[in-house]
């Protein structure tokens, strides 16, 4: 079964920093692309980063980029997101996702983790 | 960017009975990338839908999709009571890609 589970996440000042991973079990991790999307409480879905297979090619969604950095490591089947610069408005609950391949859809999610920021 | 637009907002109705829900592009889009997401409170998102049309793995045959260039639809046939959360389109576009999803359609309980 392919499991995506998730670390990371908590209580963090505005302007501190955080590192979320994703460990990756059930598939072929190197093989597909992977993603981070956010919730906020009570709102609807935003995808944040995504990352290429081999990680050479990354994206990023205008509110975090420049803060935040996605990266991956194969040989152990991590997912990785450093948030910088954490402002209020991150506040969310953040999901490791699969990507499905040629398609660009999400086929498999983590269980979320929720980042608050907060004084 | 290409911006989904889902209607209603919110969607009641009985056990039983169908249900349609819309997904708009700002602009035309391939049918390839659309997708369709069901998340009940608490709980992760699941993708129902892909290629607009393709039911993802474990899918009941009750969901189906349908639509291309600008709009989109899921359609529910005989609602559960399970089927009652949120549903949400995605597509993606451009290099390197770019991803955004609908504002959500909430399917709640007449």
């Amino acid at each position: 079964d392919v499991q995506l589970v998730q670390f990371g996440g908590g209580l963090i000042p505005p302007g501190d920093s955080l590192t979320l991973s994703c460990v990756a079990s059930g598939f072929t991790f190197s093989g597909d692309w992977m993603h981070w999307v956010r919730q906020a409480p009570g709102k609807g879905l935003v995808w944040v980063s995504a990352i290429s297979t081999d990680g050479s090619v990354t994206s990023y969604a205008d509110s975090v980029r420049g803060r935040f950095t996605i990266s991956r490591d194969n040989a152990k089947n991590t997912l990785f997101m450093q948030m910088n610069s954490l402002r209020d408005e991150d506040t969310a609950v953040y999901y490791c996702v699969r990507d499905l391949p040629t398609r660009g859809n999400f086929q498999h999610w983590g269980q979320g983790t929720l980042v608050i920021v907060s004084s | 960017e290409i911006v989904l637009t889902q209607s209603p907002g919110t969607l009641p109705l009985s056990p039983g009975e169908r249900a349609t829900l819309s997904c708009r592009a700002s602009q035309s889009i391939s049918s390839h990338v659309l997708a369709w997401y069901q998340q009940k409170p608490g709980q992760a998102p699941r993708l129902l839908i892909y290629g607009a049309s393709s039911r993802a793995t474990g899918i009941p045959d009750r969901f189906s999709g349908s639509g291309s260039g600008t709009d989109f639809t899921l359609a529910i046939s005989r609602l559960e009571p399970e089927d009652f959360a949120v549903y949400y389109c995605q597509q993606h576009n451009g290099s390197p890609p770019m991803y955004t999803f609908g504002q959500g359609t909430k399917l709640e309980i007449k």
